[in-house]
């Protein structure tokens, strides 16, 4: 069975901190992917990885980074931390080459800026 | 852009009713489209898929198929159960580059089944 991991579960930080959302996969998947999962607006994609050191940017970039130096491993970083980025994380990974191959999902990290 | 329209929730039923969740897309070419659920406290899991139109996609009772024609993807279950309570939602893959698959979902519809 695939398995993606995310390093916590549920994580307090304050304004102005630097954050990291550490992501590992274990199905040697090359694509990776970081949402964010608010009520009302469903999942939306911050950033997503194709290979190692690669990245692209999603539909809500703004205030995030990724680091990607190993296959399994994607990080999220948030440079300093605001309120306005409360918020579930998800991190998924999915296999490259043709047909639409699905996501798979970790548990999430529910992250909460005060 | 491509994008997924999903019945508003939230959506109670009692057990052993029949399930209709709606869902409708707008995409260029043929994406492929699954519907996903997230059961309370974890992370998305792949409940079904369907990848060229009049394909029926089906898991634990739940079915859904691609009709190009209406451009929607309705998930329907005969009977549920309240084990089936969770969010649920639609989504869409289409290659964006890099051998890179994109999934846009749909805002979600939660389900909740009264015993």
């Amino acid at each position: 069975d695939v398995k993606v991991t995310q390093s916590s579960r549920y994580l307090v930080k304050r304004t102005g901190e630097k954050v990291f959302l550490e992501c590992v996969q274990d199905m040697d998947h090359e694509n990776m992917f970081w949402y964010r999962q608010d009520p009302g607006l469903g999942l939306r994609l911050i950033y997503f990885s194709y290979d190692v050191k690669m990245k692209e940017k999603g539909d809500i970039p703004e205030g995030y980074s990724v680091s990607r130096e190993k296959k399994e491993r994607f990080s999220l970083i948030l440079e300093s931390a605001s309120t306005n980025q409360t918020s579930m994380y998800l991190c998924a990974s999915s296999s490259a080459g043709t047909g639409a191959y699905e996501q798979y999902f970790g548990p999430g990290t529910r992250l909460t800026v005060t | 852009g491509n994008s997924v329209t999903q019945m508003e929730g939230p959506v109670t039923l009692s057990e052993e009713a029949f399930l209709t969740i709606n869902c409708t897309y707008t995409a260029t070419g043929y994406p492929s489209l699954f519907w996903y659920v997230q059961y309370p406290g974890e992370g998305l899991q792949l409940l079904l898929k369907a990848t060229k139109a009049d394909d029926k996609g089906s898991n634990k009772g739940f079915e859904a198929t691609y009709r190009k024609e209406t451009t929607s993807f309705h998930l329907e279950k005969g009977s549920v159960q309240v084990s089936d309570s969770a969010v649920y939602f639609c989504a869409l893959s289409q290659y964006s580059g890099a051998g890179s698959y994109q999934l846009t979902f749909g805002k979600g519809t939660k389900l909740s089944v009264i015993p």
